[in-house]
């Protein structure tokens, strides 16, 4: 089974903070994801890596930055954390670019900015 | 554009009763995909099903079922004889070739409380 990996499940941290989520796959998949859901918007896509040292902005790239320095890992870094960006963030896998195929979840980081 | 829309924020059933969670998408693609996901308390999106715009074949799979009809671009989900297991938010999502990313189109989707 696909394996997705989130370093922390809760999170507190203070405003002005830099803040480091990671995420690791164990199946050697190519894209990875981190996505950020907030109640009544669903899940937003923050930013997309189709390869090592390769990635995309998603819909909401501002205030983020990201690094995929391995395959099988892929970090969001918050920069100067905002109380706007207390959320739920999910990173996500999948095989390759093909869209039909699945994209497997981790079982998300709780960050609370305060 | 491509769209998902998932009109029932919240359901609440009592246990054993049969309920469907609504699904529409819009694409201009002859090609998509569309998936449903389920995401417990826990938080961990996990994934129910994918199916191709080329097979409009129903699934069943236990007490699941999906009804894809291209004719209403719908993609609806049933739960026969509910548990309170199944309380969830659940989630239908869209990809096509060349979109954006290759991402996933999400809903927003339907909160399921199931009661005792």
């Amino acid at each position: 089974d696909v394996k997705v990996t989130q370093s922390s499940r809760y999170l507190v941290k203070r405003t002005g903070e830099k803040v480091f989520l990671e995420c690791v796959q164990d199946m050697d998949h190519e894209n990875m994801f981190w996505y950020r859901q907030d109640p009544g918007l669903g899940l937003r896509l923050i930013y997309f890596s189709y390869d090592v040292k390769m990635k995309e902005k998603g819909d909401i790239p501002e205030g983020y930055s990201v690094s995929r320095e391995k395959k099988e890992r892929f970090s969001l870094i918050l920069e100067s954390a905002s109380t706007n960006q207390t959320s739920m963030y999910l990173c996500a896998s999948r095989g390759d670019r093909v869209p039909g195929n699945t994209i497997y979840f981790g079982e998300g980081s709780w960050l609370t900015v305060v | 554009a491509q769209k998902v829309t998932q009109a029932q924020t919240e359901i609440s059933v009592v246990e054993k009763e049969d309920v469907t969670l609504d699904c529409v998408y819009e694409t201009r693609d002859t090609t998509y995909y569309l998936f449903w996901y389920k995401q417990p308390p826990s938080g961990e999106l996990v994934f129910l099903i994918r199916r191709n715009s080329f097979d409009e074949q129903n699934e069943i799979s236990g007490r699941y079922s999906w009804n894809f009809q291209k004719s209403t671009s719908s993609f609806n989900f049933t739960i026969t004889a509910s548990q309170v297991v199944d309380s969830a938010v659940y989630f239908c999502a869209l990809s096509v070739p060349g979109g954006s990313q290759g991402n996933l189109i999400f809903g927003k989707g339907t909160k399921l409380s199931v009661k005792p």
